[in-house]
């Protein structure tokens, strides 16, 4: 059971927008930052988004983070059959003095 | 370019123990905190430990305090979990990654429990 709320799956076309929601507490989501991760198949999490809406260097506009009190949400335009992953929402956990992640996303572009 | 690079990983017997070692590399180690996160086969991941630059706060999961302990060593650029009294569920691959946002991720090093 994880700390963190995402649903197992989602999915669209490609091109679509597809939403990623990711639920947590005052004490991680609500009170520090939000990250998110993409992990391919067969390969290690990437960094998307750090302090909840921004891109590292390199990360396309085509993804994006927000955050509304407990709630998180990464969006991903445009779709491609590359974005075909597992997807992660991270943050600190001021309760439990530990990281948390949500249970993760499959994303299947159809 | 940063680097980080697992090794230690392998296949050990339940109650056994196992040090991982995390080389890093393409930034200055001693100025960043580092973390070791798993994912157990087919599986979500799962938040091991944190240590600050100076290993002077160091953060563990519940379920693994008393036998996981994380160091590090500046001089060496080097992060390490030492795994004590391993158990089958303690199966995974074990990953380092760079700072409190885990921006960069090595490729990770399998540790199997299994007799």
């Amino acid at each position: 059971q994880s700390v963190l709320t995402q649903p197992p799956s989602v999915s669209a076309a490609p091109g679509q927008r597809v939403t990623i929601s990711c639920s947590g507490s005052s004490s991680n989501i609500g009170n520090n930052y939000v990250t998110w991760y993409q992990q391919l198949p067969g390969t290690a999490p990437k960094l998307l988004i750090y302090d909840d809406n921004k891109r590292p260097s390199g990360i396309p506009d085509r993804f994006s983070g927000s955050k509304s009190g407990t709630s998180a949400t990464l969006g991903i335009t445009g779709l491609q059959t590359g974005d075909e992953a597992d997807y992660y929402c991270g943050a600190w956990d001021t309760r439990l003095s530990a990281g948390v992640f949500g249970g993760g996303t499959k994303l299947t572009v159809l | 370019e940063v680097q980080l690079v697992e090794s230690g990983g392998g296949l050990v017997k339940p109650g056994g123990s196992l040090r991982l070692s995390c080389a890093a590399s393409g930034f200055t180690f001693s100025t960043y905190s580092m973390n070791w996160v798993r994912q157990a086969p087919g599986k979500g991941l799962e938040w091991v430990a944190n240590i600050d630059s100076s290993s002077s706060y160091i953060y563990f999961a519940d379920s693994l305090k008393g036998r996981f302990i994380i160091s590090r060593d500046n001089a060496k650029n080097s992060l390490y979990l030492q795994m004590n009294s391993l158990r089958v569920e303690d199966t995974a691959v074990y990953y380092c990654a760079r700072g409190a946002d885990r921006d960069y991720w090595g490729q990770g090093t399998l540790v199997t429990v299994s007799s």
